[in-house]
């Protein structure tokens, strides 16, 4: 069965420092991964995904991500953090030949200082 | 263009009562997803439709759960009678196709609230 970790609840970081959200994943073929962001009151919005190619992937409000298959790592970073990036990250893996089913990680509250 | 529109925002109930969810996906969006989400967990999937048909509903709890979208479009979850351990936000999302590599666009949910 696929699976998801979010290994930490929360990240703290003071504003303009880097920022890394991790995320390892479990699958039995080839893993899509996605990355979501919640604000509060707001329903997820997509950030960016992996499917195939260059292991890093860039997406939206200056995030990025690396995928790493031999640690089975997808991790969210961005050079200079803003506190507005403030929020829910929710890492997602879908399976290429296994369950159509997205699984979700549990979460990490992102907290930017000013 | 427009977001997933859900309703309502906020509900109430009472366990043993019944209540209804409404979706209405980003036009032109073929695929429908419901989520059950927990406070402090992530998304869970419940059911996904393709058009009105039926993708996969193996974690829906079919013994109280229901879900329709009769003409491919709109979609209704329905909770019959609802338990305490249904209090979760409802997520509704829709995306352009049914692959798997494809990013789903968020709803901003109903907060089910059972007493």
């Amino acid at each position: 069965a696929q699976s998801v970790a979010q290994p930490e609840d929360q990240v703290n970081v003071a504003e303009g420092n880097p920022l890394t959200v991790k995320c390892t994943y479990s699958v039995s073929g080839n893993p899509y991964l996605f990355w979501y962001v919640q604000y509060p009151n707001r329903g997820l919005q997509f950030l960016l995904k992996y499917i195939t190619g260059d292991n890093l992937v860039k997406g939206s409000y200056g995030f990025e991500a690396e995928f790493n298959k031999s640690q089975t790592s997808f991790h969210l970073k961005k050079p200079s953090a803003l506190v507005s990036d403030s929020a829910l990250y929710f890492c997602a893996v879908r399976d290429v030949r296994g369950s159509y089913i997205p699984t979700f990680g549990r979460g990490t509250s992102l907290i930017v200082h000013p | 263009e427009a977001g997933v529109a859900q309703s309502p925002r906020y509900k109430i109930i009472e366990k043993r009562q019944s209540v209804a969810f409404w979706c209405n996906p980003i036009s032109g969006h073929a695929t429908l997803y419901w989520y059950q989400q927990i406070l402090g967990q992530g998304p869970k999937l419940l059911i996904q439709f393709q058009n009105n048909g039926v993708v996969d509903d193996s974690q829906l709890p079919k013994d109280r759960f229901s879900a329709e979208r009769l003409k491919g479009v709109d979609s209704t979850l329905k909770i019959q009678p609802a338990k305490l351990e249904d209090s979760a936000v409802y997520l509704c999302a829709s995306s352009s196709l049914a692959g798997v590599f494809h990013e789903q666009y968020f709803g901003p949910g109903t907060r089910l609230t059972v007493t």
